[in-house]
C-alpha cells in the first residue's frame, strides 16, 4: 500500500513569506507526527495528533509554526514569517497510534525547506 | 527526565569490518526501543525494534541490536557492514501508552571506507 507521503518535496521561500507543508499519512494511522531535522541537529519534535485529541504542540519553536489535520487524516504545517533559520527538512510520521509510543512510525520523504 | 543518548556524532568503518553503535537510555517505564535508518535524502526506516523477550533482537539488512537492561543499552550492530550501509543512525525508546510518543536520539552517521 502507499506509505506517508508529503509536499513539495522542495520548497524555497524568501525571507518573511508564509509557506505550507503537507503530509497524507498512511491510510487509516490515527496518529500523525511532524519532525524538523536540521543538518546535525537530528530529529527535533514538533507536534503530534493523535485521534480526536488535542494535539501536543510542546515542541513547535516559535508562534510563527502551528499545524492542523483535517478528518483525521491531512496534516499540513504553516509556517509564517519565515525566517533564515527555519531552513531544515521537515518531516512527517504516521504510525497506528494503538500504542503510543511503542508505535512503529513510517516515515515520509520529506520536504525540504530553504529560506532565502 | 526520559531521554536517549547516542555518543558518537560519527562512525567510519572500512567496508566489510564489524559494525557497533551505542545507545543508552533513560525511561522510567518498561521500554520499548527501536533502532532507525536513514539514507541520504530519504525518511527515517525501522530496522528494528525490541520490547520484551529474548534479549537479541534481529532486524531488516543483517543488522541485530541487544538490550542490556542493567546497563540501560540498546546497542545496534552488524557483523560486516556494506558500502550500502552508509546512512544516519537513530536509536529511540518509548512506552505502551496512548498519548505517549517516542524520544529520538541525535542519530549516528556511518561512513564506509572502500
Amino acid at each position: 500500500g502507499a506509505g506517508v507521503s508529503q509536499s513539495p518535496s522542495n520548497k524555497v521561500t524568501e525571507k518573511g513569506k508564509d509557506v505550507e507543508l503537507r503530509c497524507d499519512p498512511i491510510s487509516g494511522h490515527t496518529a500523525l507526527y511532524w519532525y524538523r531535522q536540521s543538518l546535525g541537529q537530528g530529529l527535533e519534535f514538533l507536534i503530534y495528533f493523535q485521534g480526536n485529541s488535542a494535539p501536543d504542540k510542546s515542541g513547535l519553536p516559535s508562534d510563527r509554526f502551528s499545524a492542523e489535520r483535517t478528518g483525521g487524516s491531512v496534516s499540513t504545517l504553516t509556517i509564517q514569517r519565515t525566517q533564515q533559520e527555519d531552513s531544515a527538512v521537515y518531516l512527517c510520521a504516521s504510525s497506528s497510534g494503538t500504542s503510543g509510543g511503542a508505535d512503529t512510525q513510517y516515515f515520509g520523504p520529506g520536504t525540504r525547506l530553504t529560506v532565502l | 527526565a526520559q531521554s536517549v543518548t547516542q555518543p558518537d556524532i560519527h562512525i567510519t568503518v572500512s567496508e566489510g569490518a564489524s559494525l557497533e553503535l551505542r545507545c543508552n537510555y533513560s525511561y522510567g517505564a518498561t521500554p520499548y526501543l527501536f533502532w532507525y535508518v536513514q539514507s541520504p535524502g530519504q525518511g527515517l526506516q525501522l530496522l528494528l525494534k525490541y520490547f520484551s523477550g529474548d534479549t537479541l533482537v534481529q532486524g531488516i539488512k543483517g543488522f541485530e541490536a541487544e538490550f542490556k537492561r542493567s546497563q540501560s543499552s540498546f546497542n545496534l550492530r552488524k557483523p560486516s557492514v556494506h558500502w550500502s550501509d552508509a546512512a544516519e543512525y537513530f536509536c529511540a525508546v518509548g512506552a505502551q501508552v496512548r498519548d505517549d510518543k517516542i524520544i529520538f536520539g541525535k542519530g549516528t552517521r556511518l561512513h564506509i571506507l572502500p
